[in-house]
């Protein structure tokens, strides 16, 4: 079964509207949680590296005053597109993993869709 | 930096043949992992087969094998019999603190 839950799968809102996602692990702590975008027929770009009581470490061209990161728990970390605009549609997807050089496990995405 | 290549943006294959998948990837590590993973047009991201580089061994699961050589950090992935549920896009992916992956190969099984 799934060990990291991603909710909600799918958002339709108007533009100006801030959206939260969820990205749970199941059945292991997670100090850290990462946060992709994936635009179509385009790799994985990894937006976020989520810390565990601690601030969110974003990879370079990536606005944290609009993606808001919050990992208040071992097992829960949130990612907020605040004030969405059109181009912030894509597909966002998170991964948990038991440490380092072991695999990602992957919630099911995002699919944010900002009219 | 690690940096991870996929050669193949597409590639296509009867059901039932084979077909290779290839990846290369640059690290100054000696010891360390490699992933596969598959993304169905669901965009679920699945983990298809892992390699440590400190087993000479090729790691095998079921129908899916890598062809690992470290010293010319080369790591295929090798389909056997084709189904059509292989159809995807296939990310060759190195653990980092974070994971680096590949841009990506569309694979297609032709009835």
């Amino acid at each position: 079964g799934a060990v990291v839950s991603q909710h909600p799968s799918r958002v339709i809102c108007k533009s100006g509207t801030s959206v939260k996602i969820e990205c749970r692990s199941l059945d292991f702590q997670a100090t850290t949680m990462f946060w992709y975008r994936q635009f179509p027929k385009q790799s994985l770009m990894l937006m976020a590296t989520s810390n565990e009581g601690s601030k969110a470490t974003y990879e370079q061209g990536v606005e944290k005053d609009k993606f808001l990161i919050n990992h208040a728990s071992l097992t829960l970390s949130t990612l907020t597109v605040t004030s969405a605009h059109p181009e912030d549609s894509s597909f966002y997807i998170c991964s948990a993993g038991r440490g380092s050089n072991q695999p990602q496990h992957f919630g099911d995405g995002t699919r944010l869709s900002i009219l | 930096a690690q940096t991870v290549t996929q050669s193949q943006p597409e590639m296509s294959v009867q059901e039932a043949e084979t077909v290779t998948l290839s990846c290369t990837y640059d690290t100054s590590e000696s010891d360390y992992y490699l992933f596969w993973y598959k993304q169905p047009p669901s965009r679920q991201m699945i983990l298809v087969i892992r390699q440590e580089a400190y087993k000479q061994q090729n790691a095998t699961e079921n129908r899916f094998s890598v062809n690992f050589q470290k010293a010319a950090k080369s790591f295929s992935l090798k389909i056997s019999d084709s189904q059509l549920g292989d159809a995807a896009m296939y990310f060759c992916a190195y653990p980092t603190e974070k994971l680096v992956f590949g841009k990506g190969t569309k694979l297609t099984v032709n009835p």
